[in-house]
C-alpha cells in the first residue's frame, strides 16, 4: 500500500517569495506523483504529474516539482508567489497495475497562504 | 478535452432519503470512474472504483450498500446514497480515468451533499 504525506497543513509565504510545498511518499514499487491544486467548493485541477522519465516536472502556473527517489519527495515549488496562488494542494500517489487505473491516494493537504 | 461533469452540484435532502449523484465524461471514453469524499477541510478519500459494465470495487470501510455505484456506460457512473443520515453530509467528488492519460484522473467539480 502506497502514502503521502504533507509536511505543514499551513504554509504562509509573502507575494513575491518563493513557494516550497512538502511531499513524501511510501511505496513499493515506482509511483506516479501528482499535485492537484482546489479552490473553495470546487473540484481538483492537475498542477503537474510525474509518471516516467525527466524527474524534474513542470506544470501550469509556474509551479514545477522534483522527483527525487532516494528521498522518496516531490516537493512542489514555484519561484515567486501570486495572490492567486491561495489555495489547497494536494499531493498523491498511484501506482499503475497495468491492469486498469487505481485510485489515487491522497495526502491532507497544505493550505497555502499568500501575504501581500 | 477531457472534462468531467457532475450533476447536481449540490443538494439538501431529508435525513432517511435517497440521493443520487451523476458524474459524466463530456468528451472521452472513461475505462474507469472513481469517487471519493471529501470532509470539510480534510483530505480525499477514496470510496470505491467502478469500471463500466462490472461491480465496483468498494475501499475498506465503505458500505457497499449504503453506497450504490452503477456504471451504465462508458461516459456515465452514478453514486446513490441511500437511506441519508446527516454523517453522510460531505462534498463528494468524481474522477474518471481515460485510457491514453497514463492513469490519469480527471476530476469533477464536485456535489456537495446536507442531510438534514
Amino acid at each position: 500500500a502506497q502514502s503521502v504525506t504533507q509536511l505543514g497543513s499551513h504554509v504562509s509565504v509573502s507575494e513575491g517569495a518563493l513557494v516550497l510545498l512538502r511531499c513524501n511518499y511510501s511505496s513499493s514499487v515506482p509511483p506516479y506523483l501528482f499535485w492537484y491544486v482546489q479552490y473553495p467548493n470546487q473540484g481538483l485541477q492537475l498542477l503537474l504529474k510525474y509518471t516516467t522519465g525527466a524527474t524534474l516536472v513542470k506544470g501550469i502556473n509556474g509551479f514545477e516539482a522534483e522527483f527525487k527517489k532516494s528521498e522518496t519527495s516531490f516537493h512542489l515549488t514555484k519561484p515567486s508567489a501570486h495572490m492567486s496562488d491561495a489555495a489547497e494542494y494536494f499531493c498523491a500517489v498511484t501506482l499503475y497495475s497495468g491492469g486498469g487505473a487505481d485510485g489515487l491516494t491522497f495526502g491532507k493537504g497544505t493550505h497555502l497562504i499568500i501575504q501581500p | 478535452g477531457a472534462v468531467v461533469s457532475q450533476h447536481p452540484s449540490w443538494v439538501i435532502c431529508k435525513s432517511g432519503t435517497s440521493v443520487k449523484i451523476e458524474c459524466r465524461s463530456l468528451d472521452f471514453q472513461a475505462t474507469t470512474m472513481f469517487w471519493y469524499r471529501q470532509f470539510p477541510k480534510q483530505s480525499l478519500m477514496l470510496m470505491a472504483t467502478s469500471n463500466e459494465g462490472s461491480k465496483a470495487t468498494y475501499e475498506q470501510g465503505v458500505e457497499k450498500d449504503k453506497f450504490l455505484i452503477n456504471h451504465a456506460s462508458l461516459t456515465l457512473s452514478t453514486l446513490t446514497v441511500t437511506s441519508a443520515h446527516p454523517e453522510d453530509s460531505s462534498f463528494y467528488i468524481c474522477s474518471a480515468n481515460r485510457a491514453a492519460s497514463l492513469n490519469e484522473q480527471f476530476f469533477g467539480p464536485g456535489t456537495r451533499l446536507t442531510v438534514l
